[in-house]
């Protein structure tokens, strides 16, 4: 079964700084999708960005970026001008075969004013 | 517009008691739904998901059942709740068909059990 690795249980950034979450997955498979979901404390999950593999091209959505590494199997998040609503959780998460998300761990994200 | 509900938001149960966790989808047809659970602090655990009514696919062993008996309708279940089943569950859904991709989810049901 595939397998999302977030590595960092927690990260903190300044306000208006940036920030990269680390996201590392295993997979056979040459086609998929990849995500991040965020989720605030009113627990809602949030997609914040997604990214196909066979598009060489890194996702972009406004501040938020991705540095897809398909080789590496790596997929981390950046946030731009961070701000005091990006403090969430964030879950990186696979999609399998059959349209079923697996998720990682998840990171704490924390924004200092 | 699609629009997920997922009730009650809140439950408090004893051990031992039933346990009946309801979700409906709104504007879309024949969608893929599915049931997560996320334990306190940590991430999300696929327990059951359905490509079509009456058809349920569970991932995990463990006491609790699904049933979709309409299209856009997906109950959670258990016949005696265990103190392990605390959580907080949450349904999601997208649509069918080989491009979907995208889950959506549902508020979120927290549940404690006593």
């Amino acid at each position: 079964a595939q397998t999302v690795t977030q590595s960092q249980p927690e990260m903190s950034v300044q306000e208006a700084e940036t920030v990269t979450l680390s996201c590392t997955y295993d997979t056979s498979e040459s086609d998929y999708y990849l995500f991040w979901y965020k989720q605030p404390p009113s627990r809602q999950m949030i997609l914040v960005i997604r990214q196909e593999a066979y598009k060489q091209q890194n996702a972009t959505e406004n501040r938020f970026s991705v540095n897809f590494q398909k080789a590496a199997k790596s997929f981390s998040l950046k946030i731009s001008d961070s701000q005091l609503g990006d403090a969430a959780m964030y879950f990186c998460a696979y999609r399998e075969y059959g349209n079923k998300l697996v998720f990682g761990a998840g990171t704490i994200l924390r924004v200092k004013s | 517009s699609q629009t997920i509900h997922q009730w009650p938001a809140t439950l408090v149960q004893p051990v031992g008691s039933p346990l009946s966790l309801e979700c409906t989808v709104e504007g879309t047809s024949n969608p893929n739904l599915y049931w997560y659970r996320q334990a306190a602090g940590r991430g999300l655990q696929l327990l059951f998901y359905s490509v079509g009514i009456g058809q349920i696919s569970s991932e995990v062993p463990q006491n609790l059942s699904a049933s979709r008996p309409q299209d856009r309708q997906f109950i959670l279940s258990s016949k005696k709740l265990l103190l392990s089943d605390s959580g907080f569950y949450l349904c999601a859904w997208n649509p069918g068909g080989a491009g979907a991709n995208v889950l959506t989810f549902g508020a979120g049901s927290r549940l404690t059990v006593l």
